[in-house]
């Protein structure tokens, strides 16, 4: 079955450096989203990727989808205390299964 | 205000018994779904609703009982049969159609198995 893994399962920065997870699909996805979630709470939508190639901004947080779409990467310039908390991609295959697969997710803590 | 209502926050039970996890939404999303988080291994898929009176197992469906007899209710029974049942569990619904909707998370509930 689809599998969606994602790299580092941890990561340990200083303030002000910058962060990077990756997200690796078995199969060709029609789309890839990423969430947040803060330590103790539930995961929040960030965004959502559908075309091949696509990258996306969010204030330091930039998103790409890969050109065959099978991966996906996440990517923090200037990392906050605010950022710190486990990100998880979930990506949807082609077929109209109507499932979201998660990869395991990525913890980032955040040295002030 | 809208959004996804689980209940009870945590719970404990003893070996043996079966436990139902609530999840309500007033967000009018005809999909809903439940995971399993573990540390260290994500979100896994339980079960998983399109549609009123229609449901479908996920990757970890063994040991767990859902119904949706209502659209805005998707209440999660875990069962005696689960090996393991002590986690984190979370609802959500979906917004949008065609399946290329956002998930939108219940605060989860904690069951622990003593």
């Amino acid at each position: 079955g689809q599998q969606v893994m994602q790299i580092p399962q941890y990561q340990h920065v200083q303030e002000g450096e910058d962060f990077t997870t990756y997200c690796n699909s078995s199969t060709t996805l029609s789309n890839i989203q990423w969430y947040k979630q803060r330590p103790g709470g539930h995961p929040v939508f960030l965004i959502q990727l559908v075309k091949s190639g696509e990258v996306k901004k969010q204030k330091r947080l930039t998103f790409q989808f890969g050109e065959a779409k099978k991966n996906s990467s996440l990517h923090i310039t200037a990392t906050q205390t605010t950022d710190v908390g486990t990100y998880f991609c979930a990506g949807k295959g082609s077929s109209n299964t109507g499932k979201l697969i998660f990869g395991q997710g990525t913890t980032l803590q955040v040295k002030p | 205000d809208g959004g996804i209502t689980q209940s009870p926050k945590y719970l404990f039970r003893k070996e043996g018994q079966n436990v139902t996890l609530s999840c309500e939404q007033n967000l009018n999303h005809d999909a809903m779904y439940w995971y399993r988080q573990d540390p260290g291994q994500g979100l896994r898929l339980i079960y998983y609703s399109q549609i009123v009176n229609d449901f479908q197992k996920g990757d970890i469906a063994e040991g767990y009982s859902v119904s949706r007899e209502k659209k805005e209710s998707f209440p999660l029974t875990v069962t005696s049969a689960q090996k393991n049942p002590t986690a984190f569990y979370l609802c959500a619904s979906m917004s949008g159609t065609g399946n290329t909707g956002e998930l939108f998370f219940g605060e989860g509930s904690r069951l622990t198995v003593l």
